[in-house]
Parts: C-alpha cells; structure tokens; sequence
C-alpha cells in the first residue's frame, strides 16, 4: 500500500535550535516527495520539492530535505528555528494517480 | 502571483442540512483536487479531476457528497445531508497537465466545515 509516515507527531524545541522532522515513504509510491507547511486555518504552502536530480533540496524559509532511496527518507532539517516556523508540516509523495498522499503532520511548536 | 480561491473560508451547518463549497483553480491549471483534512490528520483525497472529467473518486462518499466540474475551469463539492462526521476541513488544489508538473499541487486556503 501506498503511504508516508511521519515519525513524531509533536517536536518542540528552542528558538534558534537545529531541527529536523522525519518522513518515511513507501517503496510503492513515487519518488515524487514534498514538504508542506501549515499555518492554524490556512491550506498548505508549498515547503520543497524533490522530482529528479541532486538529492539534497533547498526551499523556502531556510529549509532543505535530502532524499535518501536506501533508507526510504526524506527528512526536513532547519539549522536555526525562529517562533514564526511554528506550525504544522506535512511531508506528501506523489501517488499513481498523481495525486498527494500525505503523512499525518508533524506540529513544530518553537518556544523561545 | 496566481492562487487558488476557495469560498465560503467558514461554514456552520446543522446536521441533514446542505452545503456547497465552491474552488477556482488557478488559470490554465488542468487536473483539480479536493481533499478533506480531519483535525489532526493529513489531507486525504476525496475526487480529482482531469479538465472536466473524474479521474479518481474512489474515496467520495457517494451516497452524501457530489462534485462537479462542469466546464473544466471552477468546481464545487456538495454535501447532502451533512452530518457530524463530515466537520473538517476542506481544501482544494490544483496542478499542471503534464510530468512533473501534475504532482506540484498548489492549495487554497479552505474551507472550515462545522456540523452542529
């Protein structure tokens, strides 16, 4: 079956802390990955994107995921957190149909 | 910079009543999404659609929800009779045609579904 997992759904952490947030992935799913943000009571903003090619990703607001095919990862890191990233993120892969399948959601809570 | 728009943002509703969400993707966009986000959980995948045709609504509740996409541009989602499960939020997405491009979806802000 097709499906993403996010490993925890909860991280708190300090303000100007490192962070990752972890994203297991399906071998039936494609390798077509992404992260979204969520801010309370809005849709989904596209974080970054992995289709092809070198397999560590920048994106927008500081953050990078790397693309590991062995491991079946696609973890999101922040070198230095503010209060402003907090909110939900959700890491999502392209299914058959090329729609989303999407993970339960990680809730990044940064505390100063 | 081109958005999705979604309308209502809000909708309080009894349950058995009616309600209708309406999605304007973005221009020139060809294949348009409708997820329902439960509190706490990822999107899911209620029905896509390529142009004006269904591509895959296997998890539509057929007997309650309708979706329609009559000329291919806007759509709107219609549940009949709401009930308490169906609070949540309802988002809608939109991408390109083709490759790569089919997979970058681009979300409107939602709709906030409330079954009283």
């Amino acid at each position: 079956a097709q499906s993403v997992t996010q490993l925890d759904s909860q991280v708190p952490v300090f303000e100007e802390a490192p962070v990752e947030l972890r994203c297991n992935y399906s071998s039936s799913v494609s390798v077509y990955l992404f992260w979204y943000v969520q801010y309370p009571n809005q849709g989904l903003q596209l974080l970054l994107k992995y289709l092809s090619g070198s397999t560590l990703v920048k994106g927008i607001n500081g953050f990078e995921a790397e693309f590991n095919k062995s491991q079946t990862s696609f973890h999101l890191r922040k070198p230095s957190v503010h209060i402003s990233d907090t909110a939900e993120y959700f890491c999502a892969a392209g299914g058959s149909q090329g729609n989303l399948i999407f993970g339960k959601g990680t809730k990044l809570s940064v505390k100063p | 910079e081109a958005e999705v728009a979604q309308s209502p943002r809000y909708k309080i509703t009894e349950k058995s009543q009616a309600v209708a969400f309406w999605c304007d993707p973005i221009s020139g966009h060809a294949t348009l999404y409708w997820y329902r986000q439960i509190l706490g959980q990822g999107p899911e995948l209620l029905v896509q659609f390529q142009d004006e045709s269904v591509v895959d609504d296997s998890q539509l509740p057929k007997d309650r929800f309708s979706a329609e996409r009559l000329k291919g541009v806007d759509s709107t989602l219609k549940i009949q009779p709401a009930e308490l499960g169906d609070s949540a939020m309802y988002l809608c997405a939109s991408s390109g045609r083709t490759g790569s491009d089919s997979y970058e979806q681009y979300f409107g802000p939602g709709t906030r579904l409330t079954v009283t």
